[in-house]
């Protein structure tokens, strides 16, 4: 079965700290890739995605996420977080044109 | 604010109850996706559906069903309700027929069986 795995569930970083979130996937054919946000308080909403080309997505709020074939990997970074970077980040793989598996979420808590 | 409106916010049921959530897409589109979120599960998609007729499935229960109206406001209708069924139900639509274009995701109803 199809699965989007977010292992850290809960991390913690001060202000400056470098971000890594990881996301694995498990399918082995043409996937398109999502990062969504969800800040305190208000609704998801999409932070960046990949579908073709450059594997090396640049995303808002200078967030980036490299997707490696080989690993199965969408993983999230951010060179120096900021206290408003405090949400739940979610990984997403879209499998055919409609079905959006999301991951179980990464709480991100960035303490000033 | 995303556009997408979803109501009630809260509703507080009973085991065995029927329950029916209501979600309005933002203006002008649409499809609207369902979303299951529970703590053990994560957002788990449900369906979709695009211009009132159902585009896609995914992990929904016999005993849910859902419809879109010819105003493109969507309902979920959660029937012979279990414990489990508790969680945060979202909505979500696009101008698209499918996922490729974002989503845009309502604030959630939250579900409670008691």
């Amino acid at each position: 079965a199809q699965s989007v795995s977010q292992h850290n569930h809960h991390v913690i970083l001060s202000e400056a700290a470098s971000l890594e979130l990881g996301c694995n996937y498990s399918y082995g054919g043409t996937v398109n890739l999502f990062w969504y946000v969800q800040y305190p308080g208000q609704h998801l909403q999409l932070l960046l995605k990949y579908f073709s080309g450059d594997p090396l997505v640049k995303g808002i709020k200078g967030f980036e996420a490299e997707f490696i074939k080989s690993k199965f990997s969408f993983n999230l970074r951010k060179p120096s977080v900021q206290w408003s970077d405090t949400a739940e980040y979610f990984c997403a793989v879209l499998l055919g044109a409609n079905n959006l598996f999301f991951g179980t979420g990464t709480r991100l808590t960035v303490i000033p | 604010d995303s556009g997408v409106t979803q109501t009630p916010k809260h509703l507080i049921t009973a085991t065995g109850q029927r329950v029916t959530l209501r979600c309005s897409p933002r203006s002008g589109d649409l499809s609207v996706y369902w979303y299951q979120q529970s703590l053990d599960q994560g957002l788990q998609f449900l369906i979709q559906y695009y211009n009132g007729e159902e585009r896609a499935k995914g992990n929904i229960l016999e005993r849910f069903s859902a419809q879109q109206f010819p105003d493109l406001h969507s309902e979920l209708n959660l029937s012979s309700l279990e414990l489990g069924d508790s969680a945060l139900y979202f909505c979500a639509s696009n101008d698209g027929g499918s996922s490729y274009n974002e989503q845009f995701f309502g604030p959630g109803t939250r579900l409670t069986v008691l």
